[in-house]
């Protein structure tokens, strides 16, 4: 089993939808978790850090649930410029960092 | 601006000889780190680095070597490369550990 396991996808939602990512880790050590999107195997950019308190940005939530071990991203609202694979990743203090092997979204008009 | 430089873009070698992937930051980051991706594996962690001297393995380690002799530059050598080893290679930087990270623009390497 994978320590990051995230949907499988392709997601694939009009224009407009509401659009929901999983990721969870089986590693208890893991203590700092972030989102990334990468854009037709371009590097990869920050998207969003996660918290247990939750983080929103803009049409972006992102939330940490550590006693299931999961965490979610939420796209409201979805822009065409939306599409891209999303990454999740959890990192323990020791300095290992370890991604899922990311969900691509496809949003159409 | 926060900067991640990898060299080369793109490189293609044989099997057996030896090469090295730069990869230089510009950020004063303490923490820094090498990922390979291939189709449907997503990134996989190789080495990384939480500061100057200090490198440990990441899950796939093996045929690779790092250094981090100063804190701006961290290499990824390849003593004696092999065909499996073909795959988009990302380095990234951080603050410390549980920060984001800046990538680079990868290098894909083809060993044939």
């Amino acid at each position: 089993r994978k320590e990051v396991e995230q949907d499988p996808g392709p997601f694939n939602v009009p224009e407009g939808a509401t659009v929901a990512f999983n990721c969870t880790y089986s590693n208890s050590a893991s203590q700092s978790f972030f989102w990334y999107r990468q854009d037709c195997r371009k590097e990869p950019k920050l998207l969003m850090s996660v918290y247990s308190s939750g983080n929103e940005d803009g049409r972006f939530t992102a939330q940490l649930n550590r006693a299931s071990q999961y965490i979610s991203l939420l796209i409201r609202d979805s822009k065409l410029s939306d599409s891209a694979t999303y990454l999740c990743v959890a990192n323990t203090n020791a300095g290992k960092s370890t991604f899922g092997d990311g969900t691509t979204l496809t949003v159409k008009p | 601006e926060a900067q991640v430089t990898q060299n080369p873009r793109y490189l293609i070698t044989v099997t057996g000889k030896k090469l090295t992937v730069t990869c230089s930051q510009n950020m004063n980051h303490e923490y820094m780190s090498w990922y390979r991706q291939d189709p449907g594996l997503g990134l996989r962690q190789i080495y990384y680095s939480m500061n100057v001297e200090v490198t440990d393995k990441g899950d796939v380690p093996e045929g690779y070597k790092v250094s981090r002799k100063e804190k701006r530059n961290f290499p990824l050598i390849l003593e004696s490369p092999s065909p499996n080893q073909t795959s988009l290679y990302f380095c990234a930087g951080g603050q410390a550990w549980d920060s984001p990270l800046h990538f680079g623009n990868g290098t894909r390497l083809t060993v044939t």
